[in-house]
């Protein structure tokens, strides 16, 4: 069993829709980060929360401690949003990180 | 400017070679990672490193071995090679006042034949 659970494991959208990735986990972490991978490879981070709730253009991201669980919300999507988001989780002062399997998402014009 | 960089950004090699891969950054972090991703895409943190302290994945071959020259570089050194470790290497680095926030690099595709 992994540690980080995501769902769902692939998304297609039309372009404009609402779309809200999940990630639950079963540690005790001292952050929870949202990962983006582009088609190309390359891996950007774009959140990185421990409490409540982060915004940053059409992307927000929230964190429920108590219940272990994290979403990431993509407002009026974009082909460009198209790619693979994964959570981790990390602790012990950023030495040990958990991932999970990351969700494929594409977004249709 | 790269923030992280990555030597070679492709590597293909027979079975039984020894082969290193060079990561560097020049963002000031104090921590440096290595990460494998799979054909699954998954993601597995394979060492983290700091100045003070080196942390291995209990999971990673003792054949995988990180070497640091200096703070802005963690090198991944790989001796006799499987065709278990074909993947993508990333290297990653971080700093406590950025909260361990990851910067990766754009990683290296290892095929091994």
């Amino acid at each position: 069993k992994n540690e980080v659970e995501q769902s769902p494991q692939n998304l297609t959208a039309q372009e404009g829709e609402f779309i809200t990735i999940n990630c639950s986990y079963s540690v005790g972490i001292s952050a929870l980060h949202w990962l983006q991978q582009h088609p190309g490879g390359g891996i950007v981070s774009l959140f990185m929360l421990s409490s409540g709730k982060k915004k940053h253009g059409r992307l927000i991201a929230t964190i429920n401690i108590q219940e272990k669980h994290s979403s990431l919300h993509i407002t009026a999507s974009h082909p460009r949003d198209s790619a693979v988001y994964i959570c981790a989780v990390s602790w012990e002062s950023g030495n040990q990180f958990y991932f999970g399997t990351g969700t494929s998402l594409t977004v249709i014009p | 400017d790269t923030a992280v960089s990555q030597t070679p950004k492709y590597l293909v090699t027979q079975m039984g070679n020894d082969k290193s891969i060079k990561c560097e950054q020049n963002l000031g972090h104090d921590t440096m990672y290595w990460y494998k991703q799979d054909s699954k895409k998954f993601l597995k943190i394979m060492f983290s490193y700091n100045n003070k302290e080196l942390i291995i994945n209990e999971t990673v071959p003792n054949r995988f071995s990180p070497k640091s020259p200096d703070k802005a570089h963690l090198n991944l050194h790989i001796n006799s090679l499987e065709l278990g470790d074909s993947a993508v290497y990333f290297c990653a680095s971080s700093h406590l006042s950025r909260g361990y926030e990851q910067f990766f690099g754009p990683g290296t595709r290892l095929t091994v034949l």
